[in-house]
């Protein structure tokens, strides 16, 4: 257990329904990141937050994917109209920057939360 | 419409014996490297990392080496245990610039361990 959760770990939907997903990271990390990994593949990036700052995004979040991270601690991510391509493992990775050079550090996975979409 | 199939690297070994597993990434700007495990139904558990200003890394049973002449990396595992077969990934960050420490992911490897 890394100390990143990921709720739901399962989720079975009809195609064309909205499903959210919650990531808590470890407390003290500022950074999160949402990653999506497809049978056989490694994790690929989705977005990318700084306390609540959403900073990046990925050209593979289209317009109905969002994730959101109000208060800096727990993100959300939203798929709407689910299409049977999204089914995959969506994972939540968080950081803290390792000082004085601010560069990036360990990023901890979460268990991830397993889409099927019907 | 998508195939679908595992085409992953396989690396079988018995148990006790060391296994090599290795890595081509792709960016030269690359700085910071990462192996991560990752069990059937779970997400990817850090194993060890290397900066660029290293060639070798050593923990517990695991060491790393990097190569940037050539970008390759390997991950050494002394000893195998069936406890420790499952796909591995490499996973390349760059720091700096606009990539805010996203990781790309390597192909993986699928290690497994016989009693």
């Amino acid at each position: 257990d890394t100390g990143v959760s990921q709720d739901p770990r399962h989720k079975i939907t009809k195609r064309g329904q909205n499903v959210t997903f919650r990531c808590d990271p470890i407390s003290e990390h500022n950074r999160l990141y949402w990653y999506r990994q497809t049978l056989g593949q490694g994790p690929e990036f989705l977005t990318y937050f700084q306390n609540e700052a959403q900073l990046e995004k990925s050209r593979l979040l289209s317009d109905r994917f969002s994730a959101e991270r109000p208060k800096g601690s727990f993100s959300t991510l939203e798929i709407q109209r689910t299409e049977q391509g999204d089914s995959a493992m969506y994972l939540c990775a968080s950081t803290f920057p390792r000082p004085p050079s601010g560069g990036e550090d360990t990023q901890y996975f979460g268990p991830g939360t397993r889409l099927t979409v019907l | 419409g998508e195939s679908v199939g595992l085409h992953l690297p396989t690396l079988s070994v018995q148990e006790g014996d060391n296994s090599i597993i290795n890595c081509a990434y792709s960016n030269s700007a690359s700085d910071y490297f990462i192996w991560y495990k990752q069990e059937s139904g779970k997400g990817p558990q850090f194993i060890i990392d290397i900066r660029s200003n290293m060639d070798k890394r050593q923990g517990q049973r695991v060491t790393v080496l990097l190569n940037k002449t050539v970008k390759h990396l390997s991950l050494q595992i002394a000893a195998t245990q069936p406890g420790d077969s499952a796909v591995y990934f490499c996973a390349e960050n760059t720091a700096g610039g606009t990539s805010y420490g996203k990781l790309t992911f390597g192909q993986g490897t699928i290690l497994t361990v016989h009693p």
